[in-house]
């Protein structure tokens, strides 16, 4: 079955990176997704990697992958105030033929500073 | 433009109301879905249409009726809802299959 976990709880100061980890369990899926939501917003698509890549760098933020653990990790480099949301990760089965996206119940980010 | 609109932002609703909600795309993207996100949790999938048809429905309750009169268009209409039904009401559309999907800003829909 297909299960995405990721931790609920990540504090840093500004200008720190910070590191949101997530583990999958479906070895079909085809990408791989980050998205930041705000309060009471919708879901913002910040970043997605291909399962045959291992890294992708899009300005200040850094996805890694490693298929063999299934892990993935999203960093963001000098985390802003702004950067404060709720963050999911997300993986699209490659046989349910749409973009269907199971998520992980997400990772709050809190930016102190 | 990477834009998915929904209307209205907030709806509250009676349990015997019908009302509807609405997305709009203009990105030439031909799968759109509905996904229904609790407080404090992840969306979940609803509905699924690839180019104007309905593709997967998540085993929803009857009184969520979705139709997509266009490519550009997708709407959910409400009857019957309970309050256990309040919930942010999220659109999302992709190219086609196992492309990238972009979410609108959501419905917020409360049940009374």
């Amino acid at each position: 079955g297909e299960d995405v976990e990721q931790s609920l709880f990540l504090s840093v100061r500004e200008g720190d990176s910070s590191v949101i980890n997530c583990t999958y369990t479906d070895s079909s899926s085809t990408y791989l997704y980050w998205y930041k939501q705000e309060p009471g917003a919708g879901l913002q698509l910040l970043t997605y990697i291909f399962s045959n890549m291992d890294m992708k760098q899009d300005q200040r933020l850094t996805v890694l992958l490693n298929k063999k653990d299934k892990h993935l990790s999203l960093r963001i480099a000098d985390t802003q105030t702004g950067d404060s949301a709720i963050y999911f990760c997300a993986e699209s089965p490659m046989n349910s033929g749409y973009s269907t996206l199971t998520f992980g119940k997400g990772t709050m980010l809190l930016v102190s500073p | 433009d990477t834009e998915v609109t929904q209307t209205p932002k907030h709806l509250v609703m009676g349990m015997t109301n019908k009302k509807s909600l609405k997305c709009e795309q203009h990105m030439g993207h031909r799968a759109m879905y509905w996904y229904k996100q609790k407080a404090k949790k992840p969306p979940e999938l609803m509905f699924v249409y690839s180019y104007e048809k309905l593709s997967i429905n998540e085993s929803v309750p009857s009184r969520f009726s979705p139709e997509c009169p266009n490519s550009s268009l997708l709407n959910l209409h409400l009857h019957a809802l309970q309050p256990e039904d309040s919930a942010l009401y999220l659109c999302a559309s992709s190219l086609d299959r196992n492309t990238e999907a972009f979410f609108g800003q959501g419905t917020r829909l409360t049940v009374v």
